[in-house]
């Protein structure tokens, strides 16, 4: 099956820094990316849709300034926390499908941060 | 409005025996797809099984079926057999039209399997 990665699973950063998180396809060409936000013991809520090449549609009341997002290619997409702060701190977690898999997408092991 | 409806926070199952979580969603779209994901306590998502809205069977993927009721707009997914392994968060899924690739989530059923 597809195979989508996440790096890094987990990371603790100070307040005010900014965080990437990397998203990659390694089996396939995601032509749609998408990044959830996933607070403990509630559902996934989408934040952001990507297609390659072009600028990220954001969810209503999802910063785009704050919550960076870049496809730059077929397999990558990235996910910058701009100055971090402590209500950043979440389960964030991308997915991926590509054209024709209307059915599926395919979801990264999620990434955990935390924000001191 | 809340877009997908999952009535049950929390369930119960004996070991071997089958269980049914509900979803009700919607939509006024003619053409959505439906998914249940499992989301044991590591975090990571697990696709269970889809339902597109124009399929007339209803989906199986070996143990879990998707009781699909278009008119009642419900898809609730039914684990037969239910094991040890099977405790896990639950949510049902809804992608809107064919060209919308947005699929978004209910708020989940965490279930829990007694041995």
């Amino acid at each position: 099956g597809a195979v989508v990665s996440q790096h890094p699973s987990r990371v603790i950063c100070k307040s005010g820094t900014s965080v990437k998180i990397e998203c990659r396809s390694l089996d396939f060409q995601a032509t749609t990316m998408f990044w959830y936000r996933q607070f403990p013991k509630q559902s996934l809520m989408l934040m952001a849709t990507s297609n390659e090449g072009s600028k990220a549609t954001y969810e209503q009341g999802v910063e785009k300034d704050k919550f960076l997002i870049n496809h730059a290619s077929l397999t990558l997409s990235t996910l910058t926390v701009t100055s971090a702060h402590p209500e950043d701190s979440s389960f964030y977690i991308c997915s991926a499908r590509f054209g024709g898999s209307y059915n599926e997408q395919f979801f990264g092991p999620g990434t955990r941060l935390t924000v001191l | 409005a809340q877009k997908i409806t999952q009535t049950q926070p929390g369930m119960f199952v004996q070991e071997k025996e089958a269980v049914t979580l509900d979803c009700t969603y919607d939509t006024s779209d003619q053409s959505y797809g439906l998914f249940w994901y499992k989301q044991p306590s590591s975090g990571e998502m697990i696709f269970l099984i889809y339902q597109g809205s124009y399929d007339e069977q209803n989906a199986t993927e070996g143990r879990y079926s998707l009781n699909f009721q278009k008119a009642r707009k419900s898809a609730n997914l039914v684990i037969s057999a239910s094991q040890l392994g099977d405790s896990a968060m639950y949510f049902c899924a809804m992608r809107e039209g064919l060209v919308n690739d947005k699929v978004i989530f209910g708020p989940g059923t965490s279930l829990s399997v007694i041995p």
